[in-house]
């Protein structure tokens, strides 16, 4: 079993629509959680950091259930911009160690069209 | 503030030859990774340095990878010799650790496309 999993997708979404898709991670003692996202041909850069309280930065809304070892993305009102791909990312190392030790998913290709 | 640098941004080898890939961190960066990310997969981990010092380097193939970071700025990998499942693209990302303090947020670099022939 991989130790972050996530749908590749497509997810191919109208404009304006609402999608959302999730990750989930094999090791309960991961520590933190982010979602990046990758444009073709780039670089990852970071989307946000999910919190055990969920949280929301504009149209993006990140949550997490510890209890079922899952993350999730919902992007309300799509825009053509947000496609790319989603890389969800969980922080393995435990909270003892000075450094940080991330590992990605496969990612969630989303294509938003007109 | 200038970001994460690599080079070159493209090479293509043939099988069996020798590559190196250079990155220059964010300045003040003391954490700096090398990842590779084959086509439709996400980065994978090879090397990690904290300073000048290895954290981890559990994934690095170690019969053909190496790399190093001397000085504690900018690093080198190198492929010796290449296989064709080497193609993919080599991402160094960096991040702002201080002592006492961890720094989760990493910057990627724009990443070396990597084709063995």
């Amino acid at each position: 079993r991989k130790e972050v999993e996530q749908d590749p997708g497509p997810f191919n979404v109208p404009e304006g629509a609402t999608v959302a898709f999730n990750c989930t991670y094999s090791n309960s003692a991961s520590q933190s959680f982010f979602w990046y996202r990758q444009d073709c041909r780039k670089e990852p850069k970071l989307l946000m950091s999910v919190y055990s309280s969920g949280n929301e930065d504009g149209r993006f809304t990140a949550q997490l259930n510890r209890a079922s070892q899952y993350i999730s993305l919902l992007i309300r009102d799509s825009k053509l911009s947000d496609s790319a791909t989603y890389l969800c990312v969980v922080n393995l190392a435990p909270l003892k160690l000075s450094y940080v030790k991330l590992t990605f998913g496969g990612g969630t290709r989303v294509l938003v069209k007109p | 503030e200038a970001g994460v640098a690599q080079s070159p941004r493209y090479k293509i080898i043939e099988k069996r030859q020798s590559v190196a890939f250079w990155c220059n961190p964010i300045s003040g960066h003391a954490t700096l990774y090398w990842y590779q990310q084959i086509l439709g997969q996400g980065p994978k981990l090879l090397i990690q340095f904290q300073n000048n010092g290895v954290v981890d380097d559990s994934q690095l193939p170690k019969d053909r990878f190496s790399a190093e970071r001397l000085k504690g700025v900018d690093s080198t990998l190198k492929i010796q010799p290449a296989k064709l499942e080497d193609s993919a693209v080599y991402l160094c990302a960096s991040s702002l650790d201080a002592p006492g303090r961890v720094e989760e947020t990493q910057y990627f670099g724009p990443g070396t496309r990597l084709l063995v022939l």
